[in-house]
Formats: structure tokens, C-alpha cells, sequence
């Protein structure tokens, strides 16, 4: 198993551009979810989705948007990316409800100019 | 609302004690915590449930006292590969969708 997979590792954008963050995993996990990481601050979730079609809002989802359209793919979009969210972005993912045990992909690194 | 860490940073030499606490001003039902190595992913150490339930790391213990909306990280005889930072995680009721993260405690172990 691969577990979770995140493409690109590392991303310069320029300010204004748009962006698709890849997150795959084969662990027919149902539940998944994005953070971003920022010094100081931990781990901030953006989006989430509870399996294939529902996704929901977390802490911080202004200019990001998801889907959901199978088990195995979330992908983050950034609309029109902006300096303030350089950062760097982790996908999870786990099976049980009570959210125990995320498995984290290997991060995004993303610099916004 | 972001969980409280403390203290921030702490630094120990191999085979001392460390005690990471993580408090909330909300009602918990369940406290997550997650090491993370520089420059890497996260990964899940343990779960306390409301109610008394722990699960996870065979070597490191926690509490979670849910009158206090605390729970503390207890890192005994503590090894070079114990360093990294250290995230709380908090689960506000069962059944909650989402886990809010304190800001971390970083943990250096010198030998």
C-alpha cells in the first residue's frame, strides 16, 4: 500500500494563479481532510469529507475548494492564490469515526509571490 | 477554538522526563495527540476518550482529565528518537467531524 500520496511536493505560484493539490490514498479510507501548516500555528483544517460526494468546511476554508468525486481522490483547489497562503498543506486520511489514527501524506510545500 | 499547548519548547537530555500538556477552554470528548519529525509528516501516538478509554504508543502514557478539559503527555526515559514536535488534537464531542490542533510543543533530546 502506498497509503496517502500528495503531488506536487513543492509548488512556486505566482499571486492571482490558480492550483489543483493532488491527495490519493488506497486504504479505502472514508474520511478525509486537509490542513495547512504554518510556523507557530499547528495544524489548521480547511476541508473535509466524510466519503465520495459529501465535503464539508473546517477552520480555515476562504479561497480553497473541494471535491469528493471518489473514495480514493481529494483534491484541494486554490481559486486565486494569494501570499497568505504560503504554507505547507497535508492531506489525511482514516477509516475510524472517532478520527483516530489519520495517516498524513507527505505535504505540499507552497510558496505564493 | 485552538487548543492551549504548553510549555512551547523544551529541551531534555537522553533519559529525563518530559510532561506536554494540552488544555481547552470547551467540553472534550476525545484528545488526539501526534508526533511530527522535521520535515516530515505527522503520526498518530494515542487516543483518551471521555470516559477513561486510551489507546495507542506502547511506551508513552497520557491522561485526560475531562473535568479540566485537560490532558497531559508523559514521556518517560526519554529516547533520541522521542524528539520532534508534539501536537494535541481535540474532538469536541462524538461523533464531531473535525479535530482542532494546538500549536505544538517541540521536544529536542540530546544525548
Amino acid at each position: 500500500n502506498a497509503g496517502v500520496t500528495q503531488t506536487p511536493k513543492f509548488q512556486v505560484l505566482k499571486t492571482g494563479q490558480s492550483m489543483t493539490l493532488q491527495c490519493a490514498q488506497d486504504m479505502n479510507h472514508e474520511y478525509m481532510s486537509w490542513y495547512r501548516q504554518d510556523p507557530g500555528m499547528g495544524l489548521r483544517l480547511i476541508h473535509y469529507s466524510v466519503g465520495a460526494g459529501i465535503t464539508d468546511q473546517g477552520e480555515v476554508p476562504n479561497g480553497y475548494n473541494v471535491s469528493r468525486s471518489t473514495t480514493e481522490d481529494f483534491p484541494l483547489r486554490l481559486l486565486s492564490a494569494a501570499p497568505s497562503q504560503t504554507s505547507v498543506y497535508f492531506c489525511a486520511s482514516t477509516q475510524e469515526p472517532s478520527l483516530e489514527t489519520q495517516y498524513f501524506g507527505p505535504g505540499t510545500r507552497l510558496l505564493v509571490l | 477554538q485552538q487548543p492551549v499547548q504548553s510549555p512551547q519548547a523544551v529541551i531534555l537530555r537522553e533519559g529525563e522526563d518530559a510532561v506536554i500538556n494540552c488544555s481547552s477552554s470547551k467540553a472534550l470528548y476525545s484528545v488526539h495527540w501526534y508526533r511530527q519529525k522535521h520535515g516530515e509528516a505527522p503520526v498518530f501516538l494515542m487516543i483518551l476518550l471521555k470516559g477513561g478509554e486510551q489507546k495507542g504508543h506502547e511506551k508513552i502514557s497520557a491522561s485526560f482529565n475531562e473535568k479540566k478539559q485537560q490532558s497531559s503527555l508523559y514521556l518517560t526515559a526519554s529516547q533520541l528518537s522521542y524528539s520532534g514536535t508534539y501536537f494535541c488534537g481535540t474532538q469536541r464531542y462524538q461523533g464531531a467531524q473535525k479535530l482542532v490542533f494546538g500549536q505544538g510543543t517541540r521536544l529536542t533530546i540530546n544525548p
